[in-house]
């Protein structure tokens, strides 16, 4: 079974600061581990993964996260938020284990930026 | 590039009533996913298909049945429609045999039922 837990279900931030989601996860496997943004009334777009290769893993805007095995985290950050960051954050797991491949995810963090 | 289409975009359907959701997946992907997002909670697995063939089962109640079809796209009908129901449908798709084994999102279907 594959669990993931949002350690903080809200994060404020002003813009400029450094953001620090943190992510920790269970899986019986190796994993393949996602970092998901959902801005207002949108989809779902993939910010970064692991997938077994480096453990400091770079994403789109400037987001970068570190695969520590042993202490099963998988924390998010940003050197420098900005306004547009302002969005829910959702960390993902699967398995790899076959063709299912199902995701799943964290209770989700709402990041807010303040000006 | 090509991303996952959704349609409709929004649905409103009243109790007891039945809906269908299509799901177009990126070209060559051959694994399709679906989620249900209620509102304030986080995405839950219901279904996945790989080359047409369901291949993980999750939350998804017995009212509900998909199926891939041969251009790969899919479907997912709701019958019984329940208010409970109400919430944002996402489908996703990977290239599995690719070894790919992120999903990229589509846009969702927002469902209410009155």
């Amino acid at each position: 079974a594959q669990s993931v837990t949002q350690l903080d279900s809200h994060v404020s931030v002003s813009e400029g600061t450094p953001v620090l989601l943190r992510c920790n996860y269970s899986s019986s496997y190796s994993p393949s581990l996602f970092w998901y943004v959902q801005h207002p009334n949108k989809g779902l777009q993939l910010l970064l993964k692991y997938t077994s290769a480096a453990t400091l893993v770079k994403g789109i805007n400037g987001f970068e996260a570190e695969f520590k095995k042993s202490e099963t985290s998988f924390h998010l950050t940003k050197p420098s938020a900005h306004m547009s960051d302002a969005a829910e954050y959702f960390c993902v797991v699967s398995d790899r284990r076959g063709a299912g491949n199902m995701l799943t995810f964290g209770g989700g963090t709402r990041l807010m930026v303040k000006p | 590039a090509a991303g996952v289409i959704q349609s409709p975009r929004h649905l409103i359907k009243e109790k007891r009533e039945t809906a269908t959701l299509k799901c177009y997946p990126i070209p060559r992907h051959d694994t399709v996913y679906w989620y249900q997002q209620g509102p304030g909670q986080d995405p839950q697995f219901l279904i996945s298909f790989y080359e047409k063939m369901q291949s993980d089962k999750g939350s998804i109640p017995d009212r509900f049945s998909a199926q891939q079809f041969s251009d790969y796209h899919s479907e997912l009908n709701m019958s019984s429609l329940e208010l409970g129901d109400s919430a944002l449908y996402f489908c996703a798709s990977s290239f599995f045999t690719s070894g790919v084994y992120e999903q990229y999102f589509g846009p969702g279907t927002r469902l209410t039922v009155t």
